[in-house]
């Protein structure tokens, strides 16, 4: 069974800083990872999506890596800002029927 | 891009009654829909895959006599939670495949269920 973990559980940081999200999972044999964003009582918006046979994924600030032999990727947020506070969630699809398993997420908040 | 709408958003019901959620694709066919369960400070929990003009398909330990699907068009899907109890309060969520050939999920805003 896939079981997906994040670490920090929770992370502050002061704005401007660049920082580094973590995740992994125990089943390398994966279809695709995706990372998304999560705001209080909302929906999730997708950042990234990597495809198994890539090993990471930009847009804007947010760089996505994955390593899937080592079961890990990173989420990396260049120069921070409050905006960027919310959950940060990475799922793994193993490739059935676009079944996502997710991890517990990271709740990010950026300070002034 | 996709756009997936759920509603309500926010329910507070009491004990014994039950609860429609509904789950639309505004701009795009879903043949195929997602509903997931996340308790407070817990990850997504896939409940069900709703089917168009189909059974829904229920993961391990979720009652499909509790949580009724129905995908009765390309665009809507509901999940009725029948005679809903304090442990069934949860933040409830769906999601789409767009079916353009992008893997990425688009996601309802979900709906916050209190029961009472």
């Amino acid at each position: 069974k896939q079981e997906v973990t994040q670490i920090p559980a929770a992370l502050s940081v002061p704005e401007g800083e660049n920082l580094v999200l973590n995740c992994s999972f125990t089943d390398s044999a994966i279809y695709n990872l995706q990372w998304f964003r999560q705001d209080p009582g909302k929906g999730l918006t997708s950042l990234l999506l990597i495809q198994s046979s890539q090993r990471e994924q930009t847009s804007g600030r947010l760089n996505a890596s994955l390593d899937k032999s080592s079961g890990r990727s990173t989420l990396y947020i260049a120069a921070s800002q409050p905006g960027d506070s919310a959950t940060y969630l990475c799922a793994v699809d193993t490739g059935t029927a676009s079944k996502l398993t997710f991890g517990t997420g990271t709740r990010l908040q950026v300070t002034l | 891009g996709a756009v997936v709408s759920q509603h309500p958003s926010r329910v507070i019901c009491k004990s014994g009654t039950s609860v429609k959620i509904e789950c639309r694709s505004l701009d795009f066919q879903a043949t195929t829909m997602f509903w997931y369960r996340q308790f407070p400070k817990q990850s997504l929990m896939l409940m069900a895959t709703s089917n168009e003009g189909s059974k829904a398909t229920y993961e391990q330990g979720v009652e499909k006599d509790k949580f009724l699907i129905n995908h009765a068009s390309l665009t809507l899907s509901t999940l009725t939670v029948t005679s809903a109890h304090p442990e069934d309060s949860s933040f409830y969520i769906c999601s789409a495949p767009p079916g353009t050939g992008d893997e990425k999920l688009f996601f309802g805003s979900g709906t916050q269920l209190s029961v009472l």
